[in-house]
């Protein structure tokens, strides 16, 4: 089945290191995202990726950075930077972008940072 | 600039009562709304989307009109059943942003058996 993998489901650091979070899609999907979700809050773009070795920062990004070296993965790395890290990440993609481009989304990390 | 205002959460129904979950937003331009469902412990799926004014964008007896006059989306379903309990969120595609989506801040709904 095709699909979005995001590894690990839950992830624990202590505050100062850095950590990364994985997602890797098989749909053959040109575009990729990373987004922020807070409870009470609508999702939050941190980076995206349009095309391979290309990405572009997104509302969030300070405390963030990707990397896009091949199609299938965008790896998401929140540093010792990003205040308040504590959150939960949710990695999609899409066919290109544009108006009948749905995302499709991974089932999200949890991180927890103390 | 754009944005998307949602009904706050939790909304409480029985088993086969008629919902609605409202929202309303500011575009400039004419975007794209959509409707999308986390059930919990999961990513978003897309539920639903109407590309323009008028148009009417259903699916699994969900039902959503884009209303151009009354700047809103409205999610309606019928009967809902235990297993529509997740939180739903609506988006619109932001024109002037290379169509990124601005997100609502969800709602969850509970349904009891």
């Amino acid at each position: 089945d095709g699909g979005i993998t995001q590894s690990p489901k839950y992830l624990f650091r202590k505050e100062g290191q850095n950590v990364t979070l994985s997602c890797e899609q098989n749909l053959n999907h040109d575009a990729m995202y990373w987004y922020r979700q807070d409870p009470g809050q609508g999702l939050r773009l941190i980076y995206y990726s349009q095309i391979v070795n290309d990405f572009q920062k997104g509302d969030i990004a300070e405390g963030y950075s990707v990397s896009r070296e091949k199609k299938e993965s965008f790896p998401l790395t929140v540093t010792s930077a990003q205040k308040n890290p504590t959150a939960f990440y949710l990695c999609a993609s899409s066919v290109g972008q544009g108006l009948n481009s749905p995302l499709h989304f991974g089932n999200g990390t949890r991180l927890t940072v103390t | 600039g754009n944005s998307v205002t949602q009904m706050e959460g939790p909304v409480t129904l029985s088993e086969e009562a008629f919902l609605t979950i409202n929202c309303t937003y500011t575009a400039t331009g004419y975007p794209s709304l959509f409707w999308y469902v986390q059930y919990p412990g999961e990513g978003l799926q897309l539920l639903l989307k109407a590309t323009k004014a008028d148009d009417k964008g259903s699916n699994k007896g969900f039902e959503a009109t884009y209303r151009k006059e009354t700047t809103s989306f409205h999610l309606e379903k019928g009967s809902v059943q235990v297993s529509d309990s997740a939180v739903y969120f609506c988006a619109l595609s932001d024109t002037t942003r290379n169509y990124q989506l601005i997100w609502g801040a969800g709602t969850k709904l509970i349904i009891k058996p």
